[in-house]
């Protein structure tokens, strides 16, 4: 069976920073473009950043530009999303997905984690 | 970036309804918009990817379409598991904006 399976996520002070990871299994990460996509409490979908196949190509919303970095680990079959300088409207439920290889529709979500920013 | 505007916010059905929701991308984004659902508490599900082609598994009451910029979800004799809230999403340009969404509610 095809999953992510995420890990990291919790709570951090204000301009703290935390470590999100996304690990597959059934399938080989590396042979997709994976994006993170988060949920504010109560709040609609926002796409948060991409990369694609082999690492070299990285895509981020502006709000979050310069303070989060997507990054893959080939090797161990996973990808992490490294956030930084947080505030409070970085809080909500974050997801790893998998864009399907022809239609670009994300067809395979983890499971979420929550980040929570306060002091 | 490119903004997607989806309307309505939310909409009251009763089962057996037939339910439009429509995203309109601000720029040309060729056919790649994709159409999940998620309901409370839980993962968003992609239902339509590249404007209509209907993933593996979703029933054949949910279709999409695309006239130039603007893009249709169209649900077909809603059931009561279709209440939930349903996003558009563009792919052609980083950043791969959502649209607002849409809450369909029980009638």
């Amino acid at each position: 069976e095809e999953q992510l399976v995420q890990s990291g996520g919790g709570l951090v002070q204000p301009g703290g920073s935390l470590r999100l990871s996304c690990v597959a299994s059934g399938f080989t990460l590396s042979s997709h473009w994976i994006s993170w996509v988060r949920q504010a409490p109560g709040k609609g979908l926002e796409w948060v950043a991409h990369i694609n196949e082999d690492g070299l190509r990285k895509g981020y919303v502006d709000s979050v530009r310069g303070r989060f970095t997507i990054s893959r680990d080939t090797g161990k079959n996973s990808l992490s999303l490294q956030l930084s300088s947080l505030n409070s409207a970085d809080a909500g439920v974050y997801y790893c997905a998998r864009t399907a290889l022809y239609d670009k529709g994300l067809d395979l979500w983890g499971q979420g984690t929550l980040v929570s920013v306060s002091s | 970036d490119i903004q997607m505007t989806q309307s309505p916010s939310s909409v009251s059905a009763s089962v057996g309804d037939r339910v439009t929701i429509t995203c309109r991308a601000s720029q040309d984004i060729d056919k790649w918009l994709a159409w999940y659902q998620q309901k409370p508490g839980k993962v968003p599900q992609l239902l339509i990817s590249a404007a209509s082609s209907l993933q593996s598994g979703v029933p054949s009451r949910f279709s999409g379409s695309r006239s130039g910029t603007h893009f249709t979800l169209t649900i077909s004799n809603l059931q009561p598991e279709d209440f939930a809230t349903y996003y558009c999403q563009q792919a052609h340009w980083a950043p791969d904006t959502f649209g607002q969404g849409t809450k369909v509610e029980i009638k």
